[in-house]
């Protein structure tokens, strides 16, 4: 049962446009959700995260959006740079109970930015 | 600060062997967690550390196990590999491993490449 699904497992765009990676989750007791990115032979970097208790969070040139109602969430990357070329994993969690160092992640989407 | 160092990066054994991987946190974070990565799985989470105590444990047979130790490193041991087990296992820390705030996030190692052959 995959509780966090990413269901585009590629995304293309051009340098400087809008890119938007999506991920949804069947689980409604998850209350973080967090965005990472993976370079090959890296472990996954930390990008952003959003509390359930917000709908929106923004930093530099990457917003998350969580519809709550929807389970989505959503990453935009504003304006795609080549370097920003990667496999974006959304991760989800429970928090305040026993689920510690646990995250739920969806299977990835490779985002290729074209110059 | 340094980041979160995994040891080996990359290692070949046969079915049947144990292996042994290490982690060392960054400094300061006490909880260690530990994940499976393999192409047809994605990220699995194996199990989390917290001042040398198993807090939490993935669906994972018990031929995997894991230990920290009380300068927060830990250690993960697969007995008995199987083909199956070849993955990238995946280190991360943080400070208290509750996940609840943007300073409280996991922060990833490199990862070490475990082939079984």
């Amino acid at each position: 049962d995959q509780q966090v699904k990413q269901n585009s497992p590629s995304l293309s765009v051009q340098e400087g446009r809008i890119s938007i990676l999506n991920c949804d989750y069947t689980n409604s007791m998850f209350d973080y959700f967090l965005w990472y990115k993976k370079y090959p032979a890296e472990g996954p970097t930390f990008l952003i995260s959003i509390s359930s208790i917000k709908d929106k969070n923004e930093d530099g040139r990457f917003t998350v959006f969580l519809n709550k109602s929807a389970k989505h969430l959503s990453l935009h990357i504003v304006p795609s740079q080549p370097g920003d070329s990667a496999v974006y994993f959304c991760a989800a969690s429970l928090t305040g109970g026993t689920s510690y160092g646990k995250l739920t992640f969806g299977q990835g989407t490779i985002l290729t930015v074209h110059p | 600060k340094a980041g979160v160092t995994q040891t080996p990066r990359y290692l070949i054994k046969t079915r049947g062997q144990q292996v042994t991987l290490s982690c060392s946190p960054i400094s300061g974070h006490r909880s260690v967690s530990w994940y499976q990565q393999t192409p047809g799985q994605g990220l699995q989470f194996l199990f989390e550390y917290f001042s040398e105590t198993q807090r939490n444990k993935g669906n994972f047979p018990g031929r995997f196990s894991g230990r920290q130790f009380s300068n927060s490193r830990s250690e993960m041991n697969v007995s008995t590999l199987e083909l199956g087990d070849s993955a990238l296992y995946l280190c991360a820390s943080s400070l208290t491993g509750t996940g609840d705030s943007g300073a409280n996030v996991l922060t990833f190692g490199a990862g070490s490449r475990l082939t079984v052959l």
